[in-house]
Parts: C-alpha cells; sequence; structure tokens
C-alpha cells in the first residue's frame, strides 16, 4: 500500500516534554499538509509545504511547534514543552500539485498528561 | 472567510432506507467541496468531491452527493445504507486564501445505521 503513513500512532508523554511525529507522504505528492483534530471537532489547518518550502502557517501553530520537510518527502512535526491543550489527534495529509484531493494518514493521537 | 456548516450532529437511519447527511458552505468565488469519512481511530478517507460540471457527484462505496449553488448546500447522500456506514462524515471546502490549497472542515456529523 502506498498511502499516507505516520509514526507513531500514539503517543503519550508527561507536560513540558518534547514529542516529534513524522509522516510519509504517497511517494508522488509535492504537497504535504499537517492538520490537528480535537475531540468532537473537524480538522484545524496548521501548515503546509510544496516539496520542501513551508509556505503557510496557521494561527493555531505556536512557537512551540516546529515542522519541517527537509528533503521534499518526509515531515516531521516537533512540539515543544508540551502542554495539555496539546492532546489531539495530529493528521497529515499529501496531494499533487496539480490535483484538489488531499489524502490522509491514519494520524498520530498526543495524550499530554 | 470560507466556512462549512454540518447542521446535524448524528444522523440515524435504518439499514436498506436512503440517508443523507447535510452540509452547506459559505465561500467567496466557485466552491471545490469534498467529502470525507473517518471510522473510530482512522484518518480520513476520501468520498468524493465537486469541481464544476454536473450538480451530482459519484464517489466511494455508493455515495453520491449533489451540489446545489442557490441554496449553496452539498449534501451527502446514498440510496440504501448499510450498518457499514456508520462513521463520522465531514465536509471541506477549500480555501484558496493567500493562493495555497488547505481545507475547511465542518464539525462532522455522526452516522448511526441500525440494523
Amino acid at each position: 500500500d502506498t498511502g499516507v503513513s505516520q509514526d507513531p500512532r500514539h503517543k503519550i508523554t508527561k507536560r513540558g516534554q518534547n514529542v516529534t511525529f513524522r509522516c510519509d507522504p504517497i511517494s508522488e505528492h509535492n504537497r504535504l499538509y499537517w492538520y490537528r483534530q480535537t475531540l468532537g471537532q473537524g480538522p484545524e489547518f496548521l501548515t503546509y509545504f510544496q516539496n520542501e518550502a513551508q509556505l503557510e502557517k496557521s494561527r493555531l501553530l505556536s512557537d512551540r511547534f516546529s515542522a519541517e520537510r527537509p528533503k521534499g518527502s518526509f515531515s516531521t512535526l516537533e512540539i515543544q514543552r508540551t502542554e495539555q491543550g496539546d492532546s489531539a489527534m495530529y493528521l497529515c495529509a499529501s496531494s499533487l500539485i496539480q490535483a484538489d484531493t488531499q489524502y490522509f494518514g491514519p494520524g498520530t493521537r498526543l495524550t499530554v498528561l | 472567510a470560507q466556512s462549512v456548516a454540518q447542521p446535524e450532529d448524528q444522523v440515524n437511519v435504518a439499514e436498506g432506507n436512503p440517508l443523507t447527511v447535510k452540509c452547506t458552505y459559505s465561500v467567496s468565488g466557485n466552491p471545490y467541496l469534498f467529502w470525507y469519512v473517518q471510522y473510530p481511530n482512522r484518518g480520513l478517507q476520501f468520498l468524493l468531491k465537486y469541481i464544476t460540471g454536473d450538480n451530482l457527484v459519484k464517489g466511494s462505496y455508493g455515495f453520491e452527493a449533489e451540489f446545489n449553488k442557490s441554496q449553496t448546500s452539498f449534501h451527502l447522500k446514498k440510496p440504501s445504507a448499510l450498518v457499514s456506514d456508520s462513521a463520522l462524515y465531514f465536509c471541506a471546502v477549500r480555501d484558496l486564501t493567500g493562493g495555497y490549497n488547505k481545507l475547511i472542515f465542518g464539525a462532522g456529523t455522526r452516522l448511526a445505521v441500525h440494523p
């Protein structure tokens, strides 16, 4: 299967710790997106890459959040000094430059204790 | 600003009956609309999209959606519901603000299909 993959699927951490999530997009997709989904809500956009360039960041992405896509392939999302409010499902999606459809990975569920 | 509304938190339907999950939108310009489904502890799975053309869009698993410009709606439909259709459904609109292709999602509608 060549869909979007994310690792880990679940992460439990203590408040104040740093966490890093990885996303591997569909191999030929140039665009990569991160979204956050809290319980009972739809996903909210966090940030977007075209190849290795990070082109847009949401106001939701505080200074504690950083995302990279160093070689235009996989991406990482790091959260520093986690807070309980960071508990959510973090979703990654990818798409072709010329296409409109975003394909999502299974998500990483973060629980901050 | 672009937005999407899903007026029903939950829809209940008996297996074999037709189902409708409602979505209304507010966009500037031409709308690009999407439906996704989410099963428990899973990511979002693409069902169908409307870009242009025929107002009735057919998608995966027997689902279809009707685009209505005058009512600014994009309701998801299926002629005969299955218990396995029970899941969380999200309507989304493409937001091109700033020239970038991000999705704005509704809050979701939980579909429960009863045997």
